[in-house]
């Protein structure tokens, strides 16, 4: 069973750069599915904001590609998203994500965005 | 707007059985599986089914998934105060290969 871990900064001052790292455990991340990131803002329903395939290839949702950038360290099985600019409405719940037949998330780690 | 379209809210009494229905287009649920979360206030959405009607280990079979062209179905049936939740389906998006959510739906328990 695949484990997915979150850490990074819980605090984002508005204007700065959102950094956010995903821990994969028990599974390659080259070895195959499409993997990303997804959040939620309080009160309202998840949000893709990226994905990335083992091979490579990095897409990116509409909303968010002027400001996202999700990197790939395969050395050490991890993965990390990057959102710059951030201002109040970016404050969420972001998970990272396999997305598989049966996807697998995070816990997810809330990052609040304020002054 | 979210690419799938739910209905915002549904009820039932227990014992009762409710449908949750999710629209989408040729290019999400048209032609990939469908994923359906239960999502309890202050948590995580948790996959309740996936692959259209399959239920991950430890959910009930009461609830069923179904899909039909563009659209896509969770019926619970044998409504229980603990299936008290918001319900959000999802799906594989081919033009932007990433995932589409629903708006949700919040299924409340008379």
């Amino acid at each position: 069973q695949v484990q997915l871990q979150e850490s990074g900064p819980g605090l984002v001052k508005p204007s700065e750069t959102l950094s956010l790292t995903c821990s994969v455990s028990d599974y390659s991340i080259t070895n195959g599915f499409y993997w990303g990131w997804i959040r939620q803002p309080p009160g309202m329903g998840p949000e893709w904001i990226g994905s990335f395939f083992h091979s490579g290839s990095t897409f990116y949702s509409p909303s968010f590609k002027s400001r996202v950038t999700i990197s790939v360290d395969t050395s050490s099985n991890r993965f990390s998203l990057e959102l710059t600019s951030v201002t109040v409405a970016d404050t969420a719940v972001y998970y990272c994500a396999r997305f598989a037949t049966m996807p697998d998330w995070g816990q997810g780690t809330l990052v609040t965005v304020s002054s | 707007q979210s690419a799938l379209t739910q209905p915002p809210s549904a009820s039932g009494t227990p014992g009762q059985r409710v449908t949750i229905s999710c629209f989408g287009s040729s290019s999400n649920i048209g032609s990939n599986a469908v994923t359906w979360y239960q999502q309890l206030p202050g948590t995580a959405p948790k996959v309740v089914m996936y692959s259209y009607n399959l239920r991950p280990s430890g959910v009930p079979d009461r609830f069923f998934g179904s899909k039909s062209g563009t659209s896509a179905s969770l019926a619970i049936s044998g409504l229980q105060a603990e299936d008290e939740a918001t319900y959000y389906c999802a799906a594989w998006e081919d033009t932007l290969n990433g995932v589409v959510f629903g708006g949700g739906t919040k299924l409340t328990v008379l």
